[in-house]
C-alpha cells in the first residue's frame, strides 16, 4: 500500500496526558498537511510543512500542539495536557508541487478520544 | 479567510436518480475547488475537481460546476448507486504557488436507496 499511512488509529487518554500521533506521507511528496475533523463537520486545516519546512499553522493549533517533520519525511503531531475538546479525528494528507496541481492524498485518521 | 457552506445537510435519493450537492464559498480569489467522498471509517477521497479557469467539468458519471460571479459550485452525480453513499465535502482554496490551505463545507450525508 503506497497511500498516507497514520498511526494508531484510534487513542484513548486521560484529561491532561500528552499524545503523539504519526503520519507517513506518499514517498515522493513534499508536502504534508495535517486537519482536524470533529463529528458531523469537514476538516480543518491545522498545519503544513513543505519538506522539513512548518510554513503555516493555523489559529487553531494552540501552544499545547507541536508538529514536525525532522527529515522531510514522516511526521508527528503531540498534544500536550490533552482536553477534551481535543477529542477528534486528526487526519494527515500528502502532496506533490507539481506546475498547477496539488491534489491533497488524505490518510486514515487517528480518532483522539479524551476522558 | 474563507468561509464554505455546503447543502443539504442529508441527502436520500433512489438508485439510478441524479443527486446535487451544493456550496458557496465567500474568497473572490480562491481558484480551486475540489470535491471528496468520505466512506466510514476512512479519510476524504478526492473525487473530482476544478480550478476557476474553466465553467465545467465532468468524468463519467460525476459533473462539476462552478459560477465564479455567484461564488458557487455544484456536484451532480448522475445514475446513483448504492456504492456512492457516503459523506460528501466541497473545499475552496487559494493557490499561488504555495500549499493550497483548503477550507472545507460541513459535508452532506447522501444515501442511495435500492
Amino acid at each position: 500500500d503506497t497511500g498516507v499511512s497514520q498511526n494508531p488509529r484510534h487513542k484513548i487518554t486521560k484529561r491532561g496526558q500528552n499524545v503523539t500521533f504519526r503520519c507517513d506521507p506518499i514517498s515522493e511528496h513534499n508536502r504534508l498537511y495535517w486537519y482536524r475533523q470533529t463529528l458531523g463537520q469537514g476538516p480543518e486545516f491545522l498545519t503544513y510543512f513543505q519538506n522539513e519546512a512548518q510554513l503555516e499553522k493555523s489559529r487553531l493549533l494552540s501552544d499545547r500542539f507541536s508538529a514536525e517533520r525532522p527529515k522531510g519525511s514522516f511526521s508527528t503531531l503531540e498534544i500536550q495536557r490533552t482536553e477534551q475538546g481535543d477529542s477528534a479525528m486528526y487526519l494527515c494528507a500528502s502532496s506533490f508541487q507539481r506546475g498547477g496541481s496539488n491534489e491533497q492524498f488524505f490518510g486514515p485518521g487517528t480518532r483522539l478520544t479524551v476522558l | 479567510g474563507e468561509n464554505v457552506e455546503q447543502h443539504p445537510s442529508t441527502l436520500s435519493v433512489q438508485e439510478g436518480d441524479s443527486a446535487v450537492i451544493k456550496c458557496t464559498y465567500s474568497d473572490s480569489a480562491s481558484n480551486y475547488f475540489p470535491w471528496y467522498k468520505q466512506e466510514l471509517g476512512k479519510g476524504p477521497q478526492l473525487i473530482i475537481d476544478i480550478r476557476s479557469n474553466v465553467g465545467e467539468k465532468k468524468d463519467q458519471r460525476i459533473a462539476v460546476t462552478l459560477n465564479k460571479t455567484a461564488k458557487h459550485f455544484s456536484l451532480h452525480i448522475t445514475e446513483t448507486q448504492p456504492e456512492d453513499s457516503a459523506v460528501y465535502f466541497c473545499a475552496a482554496a487559494f493557490s499561488s504557488g504555495s500549499a493550497r490551505q483548503l477550507t472545507f463545507g460541513s459535508g452532506t450525508q447522501l444515501t442511495v436507496l435500492p
